[in-house]
């Protein structure tokens, strides 16, 4: 069972434009969030995160809304950029439980010229 | 480039075989995590080491088992090889309790025949 969902398996985006990636999870019991963002050969990297406290964080071009209610988390990224493109996992995780992150299936994000 | 290394690159081994992978981890970290990820799938946490001690485990058999060193380098051990270990390993190192700051290694593709 999939406690972090990742519906769409990619994405393009003309470029400046708004890149929007979806993640929806099913455990009330995860209290921060995590996006990561994966270039192939690479290992993943930390992009930006957000607590259950909150319900925008933003860095930069990159903007995190959680929807608690909802289950959902979006990431945002404005103007999107031709480096941007790559894989993104949006992942979860309960503080003070061994740093587990449990992570989506990820969505392939192409970014247009 | 995080800092975090990982041998060998790629592998690949029959089934029934043992298998080694390496992490050099960046300096000054004390908790190590391995993550499998499946063609097509996000990574799945295997288990967390923290000052040399095993500090939670995913949902994975015992043979898969590890080693943290007191140099910052660990071990992900995987006996009685199974054609659906093939995946991409990686490490993540980080500080206890900050988990936003895990760094991925680049990983290491097993292929199992």
């Amino acid at each position: 069972d999939q406690q972090v969902k990742q519906n769409s398996p990619s994405l393009s985006v003309q470029e400046g434009r708004i890149s929007i990636l979806n993640c929806d999870y099913t455990n009330s019991m995860f209290d921060y969030f995590l996006w990561y963002k994966k270039y192939p050969a690479e290992g993943p990297t930390f992009l930006i995160s957000i607590s259950s406290i909150k319900d925008k964080n933003e860095d930069g071009r990159f903007t995190v809304f959680l929807n608690k209610s909802a289950k959902h988390l979006s990431l945002h990224i404005v103007p999107s950029q031709p480096g941007d493109s790559a894989v993104y996992f949006c992942a979860a995780g309960i503080m003070n439980r061994d740093d587990k992150i449990i992570f989506g299936k990820g969505t392939r994000l192409h970014i247009l010229p | 480039e995080t800092g975090v290394t990982q041998s060998p690159t790629h592998l690949i081994k029959t089934r029934g075989q043992q298998v080694t992978l390496r992490c050099s981890s960046q300096s000054g970290h004390n908790t190590v995590s391995w993550y499998q990820q499946a063609l097509g799938q996000g990574p799945q946490f295997i288990f967390q080491y923290y000052r040399e001690e095993e500090n939670g485990r995913g949902n994975f058999p015992p043979r898969f088992s590890g080693l943290q060193f007191p140099n910052y380098s660990s071990e992900l051990n995987v006996n009685a090889l199974e054609l659906d270990d093939s995946a991409l390993y990686l490490c993540a190192s980080g500080t206890s309790g900050s988990t936003d700051t895990q760094y991925f290694g680049p990983g290491t593709r097993l292929t199992v025949l």
